[in-house]
Formats: C-alpha cells, sequence, structure tokens
C-alpha cells in the first residue's frame, strides 16, 4: 500500500545552517505530496505543496522538489532560524479516488540551537 | 482554504469521565475528520464523518469509544468516553481532500487523563 517514510529525529541544528529532512514516497499513479509543520503546542499548519512531478512547493524559505524519478520530496531551507524548531510531516494524498485519505510519515522533530 | 475553530484547546479529565470535542469550519464541507496524535507519534486516523450518515471508524476504533456526530455541513463532535491514560493524545479534527488542496487542520485538543 502507500506509505511514507521520512527522516527520524531529532534534529538539531545551529542557527543559520542548511536544513535537509529527507522524505520518499511509495505510492502507486500520481499523489500529491505535502509538507505540515507543528509547532510547539500547536496543530498542523501546511508548509508547502506540490502536485505534479517536477512542482517545487515554496513557503516561508523552505523548498521541496516533487522527485518521480527518485520518489522524493526533500525538506530544504538554506538558514534556519531558532522559529523554525517544530516537528515537520512529510505526506501524500492519493489521488483518483474521494474514498483515499492523506497518509502522514512518523514526523520528524527539529530544533535549532541560538 | 478552511478555517477551522476546535475546542477546548486543552483539558485535564479523570479517568471514566468522557470529553466532547467540538469542531467548527467556516464552510460546508462533506467530509470531516478525526485524528489522535499520541505523545511522540505522528496522526492516527480515527474516523470520517460525513453530514447525515453513520461515521466510518478505521481499524481498532469503536463508535462506543469514540461517538461521533455531524450534525451539519460545519459542526462535528468527538467524544472520548470512558477515559483512561492511554487515552492521553491530542485530537485533531481536519477537512479536505477536494482537488489538490490538502487538508486543514485545527489546532488540536490536548488530553491529559489522570
Amino acid at each position: 500500500g502507500d506509505s511514507v517514510t521520512q527522516m527520524e529525529g531529532p534534529v538539531t541544528l545551529s542557527e543559520e545552517a542548511f536544513l535537509t529532512i529527507n522524505c520518499t514516497y511509495t505510492a502507486t499513479g500520481y499523489p500529491s505530496l505535502f509538507w505540515y509543520v507543528q509547532y510547539p503546542g500547536e496543530g498542523l499548519q501546511l508548509l508547502l505543496k506540490a502536485t505534479k512531478a517536477d512542482d517545487k512547493g515554496s513557503n516561508k524559505g523552505f523548498e521541496a522538489t516533487y522527485r518521480k524519478e527518485t520518489t522524493s520530496f526533500h525538506l530544504e531551507k538554506g538558514s534556519v532560524q531558532v522559529s523554525d524548531s517544530a516537528v515537520y510531516f512529510c505526506a501524500l494524498w492519493p489521488l483518483g479516488s474521494s474514498a483515499s485519505k492523506i497518509i502522514f510519515g512518523s514526523g520528524t522533530r527539529l530544533s535549532i540551537r541560538p | 482554504s478552511a478555517v477551522i475553530s476546535q475546542k477546548p484547546s486543552r483539558d485535564i479529565c479523570q479517568r471514566g469521565t468522557s470529553l466532547t470535542i467540538q469542531c467548527q469550519v467556516d464552510s460546508q464541507v462533506t467530509m470531516m475528520f478525526w485524528y489522535r496524535q499520541q505523545p511522540g507519534q505522528s496522526l492516527t486516523l480515527i474516523a470520517t464523518a460525513n453530514q447525515g450518515s453513520e461515521a466510518t471508524y478505521e481499524s481498532g476504533f469503536v463508535i462506543d469509544k469514540f461517538p461521533i456526530s455531524r450534525p451539519n455541513l460545519t459542526f462535528s463532535t468527538l467524544t472520548v468516553s470512558n477515559m483512561s491514560p492511554e487515552d492521553s493524545s491530542i485530537y485533531l479534527c481536519s477537512v479536505g481532500g477536494q482537488g489538490n488542496y490538502g487538508y486543514t487542520f485545527g489546532s488540536g485538543t490536548r488530553l491529559t487523563v489522570v
């Protein structure tokens, strides 16, 4: 069945470091791909999305490119800030069926040191 | 995208009691979803709530424990019944899955059972 595998955390970086959080997926067809962020004590917020191969989603300095050849959707940011400390979830939504549901990865906790 | 108001934001409850969580959406939606997020874990879908029909529960979740109401297209409730400490989690409602817009989440209810 469809699944999402993402980099295990926690990930700890210094401020202004480069960030990559890996995400790969298994799916039939062409799913939509998402990154959600959960700040401490809050619900999930959609960070960015991509709906077809080679699409690049971007928001708040974060980027991720839908790579069908490697079935990946890695999250990157060139210079992280302390305020980026949160849990990041990669997710896919299988298209083609109204009954299909979004599938989440296990989440990656990111901590940024000042 | 839709805006979701979820309440309460947090509660501490005695074991054996029940808590009802409310989710209000600012637009009419066909499907609403309820998730559980256990400490340090990803999201697990509890059930899908369609207006005018019984909720559809995922494996491992039953109506007696998690009764759901969906009286109209903008509102739903989830009750956590006969609570035990193992029910301590964040509960989130969600709408979406239409087209490529992804899913929108409420801010979550952080439940602690003592």
